[in-house]
This record gives structure tokens, sequence and C-alpha cells, in this order.
């Protein structure tokens, strides 16, 4: 079982519908981050969070540090919001040399 | 602006080539990272290095080999070693390393296929 886990994978939906997109870890963590993947392929750090709730613009990303479960929303989707979206989690032991296990990513289309 | 270069933005190799992939950080960060991304997988960790002069392998890092004689400037080489080389290759950086919670920057990446 992977370490972190997204939903859904893939994620189709109209222009001006709120999105969801969930995160479920399984490990101890100092904290988590939402990043963005545009189709040109670089990475834009969203949220770094470790409680509660941060909202930057239309973008909210919420953690329940008991739960183990992170939600990153979208309000009033837009298509320039069609990315992929992937969570990782910064580890307080094990993971790799850098101490982050990253999800598969969330692969997000918002049609016109 | 502060930032990360990665450079090429496209390469192709031959079978046997070793090529080096360029990232330079001007943001006076201590730690920089090397992943791997390939389709339908999360980013997997080749190198890390949280100072100069020091760095640490990660998941996958046989067939690559990395330097940091400076503090902005972290190479890789992909070696012929490496039996699956084609992949998309991103370059980050943080304030400093460890198991902290640190801010990411990453580069634009660079794309690597293999002829």
């Amino acid at each position: 079982k992977n370490e972190v886990e997204q939903s859904p994978q893939n994620l189709t939906a109209q222009e001006g519908e709120f999105i969801t997109i969930n995160c479920s870890y399984s490990v101890g963590i100092s904290a988590l981050h939402w990043l963005q993947q545009h189709p040109g392929g670089g990475i834009v750090s969203l949220f770094m969070l470790s409680s509660g709730k941060k909202k930057h613009g239309r973008l909210i990303a919420t953690i329940n540090i008991q739960e183990k479960h992170s939600s990153l929303h979208i309000t009033a989707s837009h298509p320039r919001d069609s990315a992929v979206y992937i969570c990782a989690v910064s580890r307080y032991s094990g993971g790799g040399a850098d101490g982050l296990t990253f999800g598969k990513g969330t692969h997000l289309i918002i049609q016109p | 602006d502060g930032g990360i270069t990665q450079s090429p933005k496209y390469l192709f190799r031959k079978e046997g080539q070793n090529v080096t992939l360029s990232c330079e950080q001007n943001l006076n960060h201590d730690a920089m990272y090397w992943y791997r991304q390939d389709p339908g997988q999360g980013l997997r960790l080749i190198y890390y290095s949280q100072i100069v002069n020091d760095f640490q392998k990660g998941d996958i890092a046989e067939g690559y080999s990395v330097s940091r004689e400076k503090k902005e400037s972290f190479p890789l080489t992909v070696t012929s070693a490496q039996k699956n080389p084609t992949a998309f290759y991103l370059c980050a950086s943080s304030i400093r390393g460890g198991t902290g919670a640190n801010v990411l920057t990453f580069g634009a990446g660079s794309r690597l296929t293999v002829l």
C-alpha cells in the first residue's frame, strides 16, 4: 500500500465547478505539501501546511492530522486550473534521504 | 528574480553516452534535490545534497552521479550504466534540508530521451 494516496487519479469538470482533491497518508509527518504541475512540466509549490487551513486566491487547503487526511479545494474552477496536483509529505522518519514521500498526482481537466 | 534554472529542456542521447543535466539556483538555498518522474508514478529521489561538498543517494541512484562543488550548482550526470534513462528530470531546492518542513522550489525540468 502506498504511504501517500491521492484521489481521484483523474478528474474532468466544467468551468465554474467546485473541485476537491483528496490526499491520505499513513506515516507521521511534520508537514504536507500541495504542488501543481502544468503540462509544460514545471512544478509550483501551492501550500505547505501542518495544521488547519490555508487559502490563496481560489485555492484552499485543509489538513486533519488525527485522520491523516488533507484536501485541496478549487472554487470557481477555470480551464487554466487544468494541471496535475501532487500531494507530498515531509516525514519525521523513514522515506527517502530527503524525508519526502510523493503521491502519484491527480490529473485535473477543466472544460470551458 | 530568484529561481532554479535547468538546462537543457530537451535532450536526446544515444545509448552508451553519458549526459549531464545542469541545475543552478540563485535562492541561496542550502539543500538541492534531483527527482525522476515517469508516467503514472510519483516523483522518485535520485540524489540529495544538504550542503556543499556533501550528497546522499536516493532511492534510484544507480546509474547516476552528482557533484556539489558550489552552493548554487548541482549537476546530474546520467551515465551509460543507467538502464532506462528516458524520463523527465526535476531539480529542486529548499532553504535547508532534513526532516523538517521545508518549502520546495522546482526548476522547469529536463526531458531526456534515449534514441
